[in-house]
């Protein structure tokens, strides 16, 4: 079956720092690759996503590579700000399932 | 925003009594699916649904039941509450394109099981 990887955390980092989060998948065909986002008190949002090898998914300044080779898709940005303290998901979704795959997400904690 | 919407928001309730959470949704989107969310487990998917009236057990089903009897509406039942059953619950939604589905969540509800 579909698994998703993620570090576990939290991740601490002071503001400007350089973050990644780290992603790997396993996936049984060809799947589809995203990022949730789930703030303090709320639901999960899209943050991002990448629907093929190689392709870049971007957002408000984070990025991610899907990577087929490495079966990764690790998320990344260059400077973080107390705003991005949150809890963040990787996901991976194959075109005919309708079911997820969703890792255990990974706490960030930003301080100024 | 996708317009999405659970009801209620928060709920105490005490151990044995039938609870049900709805989840409402205004995009006309096929698939709805329930999910509970605990430390330590990440995101569980309970039920979801496929079209109105059709729906499939998830990965941790026992002890709830769902029904859809329109498109724009998924309930979710306990039927007697446990205090294993206190949790934050999920709906999400998504289109059924076959290509790779974003999920859209709501906003959650808080169950407290005395």
């Amino acid at each position: 079956g579909n698994s998703v990887t993620q570090m576990e955390g939290p991740v601490t980092l002071s503001e400007e720092a350089f973050l990644t989060i780290n992603c790997t998948y396993t996936a049984t065909g060809y799947p589809s690759l995203f990022w949730y986002v789930q703030y303090p008190g709320e639901g999960l949002q899209l943050l991002l996503k990448a629907t093929k090898a190689d392709d870049k998914g971007s957002n408000k300044g984070f990025e991610a590579t899907y990577r087929k080779e490495t079966t990764s898709f690790h998320l990344e940005k260059g400077s973080v700000q107390v705003s991005d303290s949150a809890v963040y998901f990787c996901a991976l979704s194959e075109g005919g399932s309708y079911i997820p795959t969703f890792g255990r997400g990974t706490s960030l904690i930003v301080h100024p | 925003d996708a317009g999405i919407t659970q009801s209620p928001r928060h709920k105490v309730t005490e151990t044995g009594t039938p609870v049900t959470l709805r989840c409402h949704q205004t995009e006309n989107h096929r698939y709805m699916y329930w999910y509970r969310q605990d430390p330590g487990h990440g995101l569980r998917l309970i039920h979801y649904s496929y079209g109105v009236k059709d729906t499939d057990k998830g990965e941790v089903s026992d002890g709830y039941s769902v029904s859809r009897s329109k498109t724009e509406d998924f309930l979710l039942t306990l039927e007697s509450a446990t205090s294993s059953q206190t949790s934050v619950y999920f709906c999400a939604i998504s289109e059924a394109s076959g290509r790779g589905e974003t999920q859209y969540f709501g906003p959650g509800t808080r169950l407290l099981v005395l």
